[in-house]
């Protein structure tokens, strides 16, 4: 199966500073990788999604970058806001798989 | 449009009661999921349903059962209620068809056990 390690779990940061979380995964053959925003009280919705096909997908200030060498992908926020504060999990469907594994989780915490 | 709709939000039961959370979504979706979320856990899927009248365990299925009653509906029943099941369980669906796509979540139920 697949393991997605998330890092880090909580990350402080300053209003208009820049965020970044990183995921890992193990399968070379997981093909998409999306990431949800989950606010306090409500589902994951997905923020963002790349497919192996690209390195780099940017919408505003949010954007995902792959690295399919070294199996991992990061989720960058730049000009945080306060409103960007929730809970992020990435997700990785194993090769051959829809079921995506997700990690566990980054709280980000934006200070105003 | 709603999207996953599930109900209750809130529910509170003692050790040994059962219960059934309800699950419907509108997108005409083939596939529904079922994940429970504790802390530090992310997301753990209990069972998943591929299309209408089929069922599949997950990463946890013991204590659960489900049922994809039609297309809209997927329904997980817990039948002896354990507070080791005490947790936020997401319903969720996604299209399949033409490649992986991403999953839409309901808003949850949070369910303690007393």
């Amino acid at each position: 199966g697949e393991n997605v390690e998330q890092h880090p779990s909580t990350l402080s940061v300053q209003e208009g500073d820049s965020a970044v979380i990183k995921c890992t995964y193990s399968d070379s053959a997981s093909n998409y990788f999306p990431w949800y925003k989950q606010e306090l009280g409500k589902g994951p919705q997905l923020i963002i999604d790349i497919r192996s096909n690209v390195g780099e997908k940017k919408d505003q200030r949010i954007a995902v970058t792959l690295n399919k060498t070294a199996k991992h992908f990061s989720l960058h926020i730049t000009e945080t806001q306060p409103e960007d504060s929730a809970v992020y999990f990435c997700a990785a469907p194993p090769g051959g798989s829809y079921i995506p594994t997700f990690g566990r989780g980054t709280s980000l915490i934006v200070h105003p | 449009n709603a999207g996953v709709t599930q109900t209750p939000k809130f529910q509170v039961l003692k050790t040994g009661q059962s219960m059934t959370l309800q699950c419907a979504q509108d997108m005409n979706h083939n596939s529904m999921y079922w994940y429970r979320q504790d802390p530090g856990m992310g997301l753990r899927l209990i069972y998943y349903s591929a299309s209408e009248g089929t069922t599949d365990k997950g990463e946890v299925p013991n204590g659960y059962n489900v049922s994809r009653l039609n297309k809209r509906e997927f329904s997980l029943r817990l039948e002896s209620a354990a507070p080791s099941q005490t947790s936020v369980y997401f319903c969720a669906s996604s299209e399949i068809t033409g490649g992986i796509q991403p999953q839409h979540f309901g808003d949850g139920t949070r369910l303690s056990i007393l």
